[in-house]
């Protein structure tokens, strides 16, 4: 069946960098893009961008793309999101999610990044 | 930059229909799609291109779009679609979504 796979939970001190990987089965790796969306504790989901699956084109959140990199490893069947500079605000868990018609039809289970002192 | 607004809360009896709305500037024009959250899950898709159901979802979820708003109708509603519900759609160059709603049944 269709899964996505992430890394396991971060701890990160303020200003470090963190990278959350998604293993992708269950489909073709390379026809679907990759979104990574993050959710602080309480607030909605907030997008911060994605990869195209299959070249690798990328395209960021305006508040994230200084920060944000994502990658993909295809014969890893894996999307990468690194963050860096990281602030106490981005403490949340971060999720992948494919990108099915005009949605996000199957997500990751999501991996929680603290970032404390 | 562009905004969903949707009810912090709706509370509906079970066996009930429970609307959820989404409002936006022209939101008709995009499409917008509906996930279901139960707390300490990832979202679950129950809705995409306005109106369809993803294959699992039960046939009591429906949705629709239109002018400025978009809205997800749950009938007959169950003790287990109690969770939180977000609208998404897409704007010219980013993904947005709505503020949420806790449906509470009661």
């Amino acid at each position: 069946q269709v899964q996505l796979v992430q890394s396991g939970a971060e701890v990160k001190r303020p200003g470090a960098s963190v990278k959350v990987s998604c293993k992708a089965s269950g489909y073709t790796f390379t026809s679907y893009a990759i979104q990574w969306v993050r959710q602080a504790p309480g607030h909605r989901p907030e997008w911060m961008g994605w990869i195209n699956a299959g070249n690798g084109n990328t395209k960021y959140s305006q508040k994230f793309q200084d920060r944000v990199t994502i990658t993909r490893d295809t014969p890893a069947n894996t999307a990468y999101m690194e963050l860096s500079s990281l602030r106490s605000e981005d403490t949340a868990i971060y999720f992948c999610a494919r990108l099915g018609p005009s949605a996000f039809d199957m997500w990751g289970q999501g991996t929680m990044v603290t970032v404390s002192s | 930059s562009y905004e969903l607004t949707q009810p912090p809360s709706v509370s509906v009896s079970p066996g009930q229909t429970a609307s959820i709305t989404c409002s936006g500037d022209k939101l008709g024009e995009q499409y917008a799609s509906w996930y279901q959250q139960k707390p300490g899950q990832s979202p679950v898709l129950v809705i995409y291109q306005d109106s369809k159901r993803p294959s699992g979802i039960p046939e009591r979820f429906s949705g629709s779009n239109s002018g400025n708003t978009a809205t997800l109708t749950i009938s007959g509603t169950q003790a287990m679609d109690e969770a939180d519900y977000y609208c998404l759609t897409w704007d010219s160059s980013s993904w947005v979504f709505g503020g949420g709603t806790k449906l509470t049944v009661l």
